[in-house]
């Protein structure tokens, strides 16, 4: 089963624009993750936020969870075109090993 | 850099053929993990192992099974494959994820079953 939704599925920005992608999740969590894959290539992890967490940054990329809305962003700041790619979140619920990955958001950003 | 890879990034195979995906990491990572991605489903978890000779089902494990004899090494075996499970499929390990240890993957397979 799905566990994260990522909204929206695609999304077309010019270069320097801001990028957000929203994830939503059904059960309570241990932490979330994102991950980009660029096309046919294996998925890079980009950034953890723990559940005890409420905002993490690094470098272009701002992660903020909500865990009583159950969601999270992704906020991409001044995009540029390298930054093209699928976007998805992932979630371990605590108590396996397992993450449980959503659909993804396809990202086009356009030079 | 954690290195994980696959053996091969495509591959054609016939229908009832048995079909072995081979993948192999060098960072000692206690889990790998093995994916399907089809376009509109995203990841789904196959099988995955948390140490040498243990596995655990995932999502979607019918008509899969897996081999894990060595630390580095996590097979995903197609006993009978079908054009059904013509796919991506993905191989990822990881340190403990309870200790927010993320995933690091492979570039995928490309397998087409005809």
């Amino acid at each position: 089963s799905q566990q994260g939704e990522e909204d929206p599925q695609a999304l077309s920005i010019q270069e320097g624009e801001n990028a957000t992608m929203n994830c939503s999740y059904k059960t309570s969590i241990n932490n979330l993750q994102w991950y980009r894959q660029n096309s046919g290539r294996g998925l890079v992890h980009l950034i953890l936020i723990r559940s005890n967490e409420r905002e993490k940054h690094s470098g272009r990329l701002r992660v903020t969870l909500d865990t009583s809305k159950k969601s999270s962003s992704l906020l991409i700041t001044a995009s540029r075109a390298a930054d093209t790619a699928s976007y998805f979140c992932a979630t371990n619920s605590g108590g396996y090993q397992k993450v449980t990955f959503g659909t993804g958001t396809k990202l086009q950003v356009i030079p | 850099d954690v290195k994980v890879t696959q053996s091969s990034r495509y591959l054609v195979k016939r229908t009832g053929e048995k079909v072995f995906l081979e993948c192999v990491q060098d960072m000692d990572h206690e889990n790998m993990f093995w994916y399907r991605q089809d376009p509109g489903l995203g990841l789904r978890l196959i099988y995955f192992s948390y140490d040498v000779k243990m596995k655990e089902k995932g999502d979607i494990p019918e008509g899969y099974s897996v081999s894990r004899e060595k630390k580095e090494r996590f097979s995903l075996i197609l006993e009978s494959a079908s054009t059904n499970q013509t796919s991506m499929y993905l191989c990822a390990s990881s340190r403990d994820v309870l200790r927010n240890q993320p995933q690091h993957f492979g570039d995928g397979t490309r397998l087409s079953i005809l």
